[in-house]
């Protein structure tokens, strides 16, 4: 059974800095690509960032760029998300997801991180 | 940017059927989509992938009253038989020159 579990959010205040994690199991992390998506409250979803399998190819949503870095560690079968100088629009629920083997969509959810970022 | 249009909300009764739209800008009308399901309170949860023909593959463990179909630029989920458990924000999610874009979802009310 896949499976993704978030943790390393909470509550920090603005400039600060958090790291997200993802621990996958139950399928071979190392050949798929994974993604971090997030949701502020009572709003849609929003892609963050995105990396490859081999950590070759690494995307950044606008809203990212500059402050966040997406990592993986295959060998640890874990995701990661570097967020610095947080604001208040950053406060959300983080979600890392399993890239389609296929298409370039997600296919496996975990189920969240939430941040804060408030003073 | 892609850009993926969703009704906001839609309703339809116990046992019914409803067709849900999601709309792909200009040149991405060929792109293929994926929907995805959050129920109250909970992660999403991948349905299927659907492409330009109305072509399918649906996720684990997702019920057979959950089909996709295609139009041009339009990409439907029909959900047949509705249940109360059907009542759930409705996303759709494509991918266009390494940008991830999702619609702004809809909201189903299940009366």
């Amino acid at each position: 059974e896949v499976q993704l579990v978030e943790s390393g959010g909470g509550l920090v205040k603005p400039g600060g800095s958090l790291r997200l994690s993802c621990a996958a199991s139950g399928f071979t992390f190392s050949i798929y690509d994974m993604t971090w998506v997030r949701q502020a409250p009572g709003k849609g979803l929003e892609w963050v960032s995105s990396i490859s399998s081999t950590s070759t190819y690494i995307y950044y949503a606008d809203s990212g760029k500059g402050r966040f870095t997406i990592s993986r560690d295959n060998a640890k079968n874990s995701l990661y998300l570097q967020m610095n100088s947080l604001r208040a629009e950053d406060t959300a629920m983080y979600y890392c997801a399993r890239g389609h083997n296929d298409y370039h969509i997600n296919d496996y959810w975990g189920q969240g991180t939430l941040v804060t970022v408030s003073s | 940017q892609p850009v993926l249009t969703q009704s906001s909300s839609a309703s339809a009764s116990l046992g019914s059927s409803v067709k849900l739209t999601c709309t792909l800008s200009g040149r991405l009308s060929s792109y293929i989509i994926a929907w995805h399901q959050q129920q109250p309170g909970e992660a999403p949860r991948y349905l299927m992938n659907l492409d330009r023909r109305g072509s399918y593959s649906k996720g684990s463990g997702v019920p057979d009253r959950f089909s996709g179909s295609s139009s041009g630029a339009d990409r439907y989920l029909t959900i047949s038989n509705l249940q109360s458990e059907d009542e759930a924000h409705y996303y759709c999610e494509t991918w266009d020159n390494n940008i991830w874009v999702f619609g702004g979802g809809t909201k189903l009310t299940v009366l």
